[in-house]
């Protein structure tokens, strides 16, 4: 069965500083690997997603994640956050191909101050 | 485009009585699935659909049913409302291909006293 550990529940950043949020998965078979970011009293957006190919990925707002199999992590990265950057953040993934099923892992909070 | 609409968005139930929370998608996706939200727990699967006639339990199905009638509904009922099902509900969709986005309704919050 697949599922998804986030390292941390909560990270606290100041404006224009590298974040990092970690994500560890376990699957027994091939993976397709996501981040959501949720912002205050909304519902969730795609950030990235890894199917295939290159294990560096590139998303929307300046994120960007690698995927390593032997390490089975998928971290997310943005090299200067800034406050707008605050929300909630879920790696996630799929159970099935489509990537509708998806096992999310517990979030992290990325607050982002001035 | 609505894209993927929730009905209601809030809801106050006793314990013991039934309802059904609504998920409409406008986008002819194929694959449609239902998510509670709790804090500090993420997002859970409860139930999933590939297409029309055909759902699957997801992580934590106990207390919902659903089905599928129409590519573009996918209705989830509580038949016994209980406490422990207080939550933020999610429905989701998306195409068939591989690794689509899923779109996010934007949630309806249940309080069950």
């Amino acid at each position: 069965a697949q599922s998804v550990t986030q390292l941390d529940s909560q990270v606290p950043v100041f404006e224009e500083a590298p974040v990092e949020l970690r994500c560890n998965y376990s699957s027994s078979v091939s993976v397709y690997l996501f981040w959501y970011v949720q912002y205050p009293n909304q519902g969730l957006q795609l950030l990235l997603k890894y199917l295939s190919g290159s294990t560096l990925v590139k998303g929307i707002n300046g994120f960007e994640a690698e995927f390593n199999k032997s390490q089975t992590s998928f971290h997310l990265r943005k090299p200067s956050v800034h406050i707008s950057d605050t929300a909630e953040y879920f790696c996630a993934v799929s159970v099935d191909q489509a990537g509708t099923a998806l096992i999310f892992g517990k979030g992290t909070t990325l607050s982002v101050s001035s | 485009n609505a894209g993927v609409t929730q009905t209601p968005k809030f809801q106050v139930l006793k314990t013991g009585q039934s309802m059904t929370l609504q998920c409409a998608q406008d986008m002819n996706h194929e694959y449609m699935s239902w998510y509670r939200q709790d804090p500090g727990m993420g997002l859970r699967l409860i139930h999933y659909s590939v297409g029309a006639g055909i759902t699957d339990q997801g992580e934590v199905p106990n207390g919902y049913n659903v089905s599928r009638s129409t590519t573009e509904d996918f209705p989830l009922r509580l038949l016994s409302a209980a406490p422990s099902q207080t939550s933020v509900y999610f429905c989701a969709s998306s195409y068939r291909p591989q690794g689509a986005e899923a779109f996010f309704g934007q949630g309806t919050r249940l309080t069950v006293v």
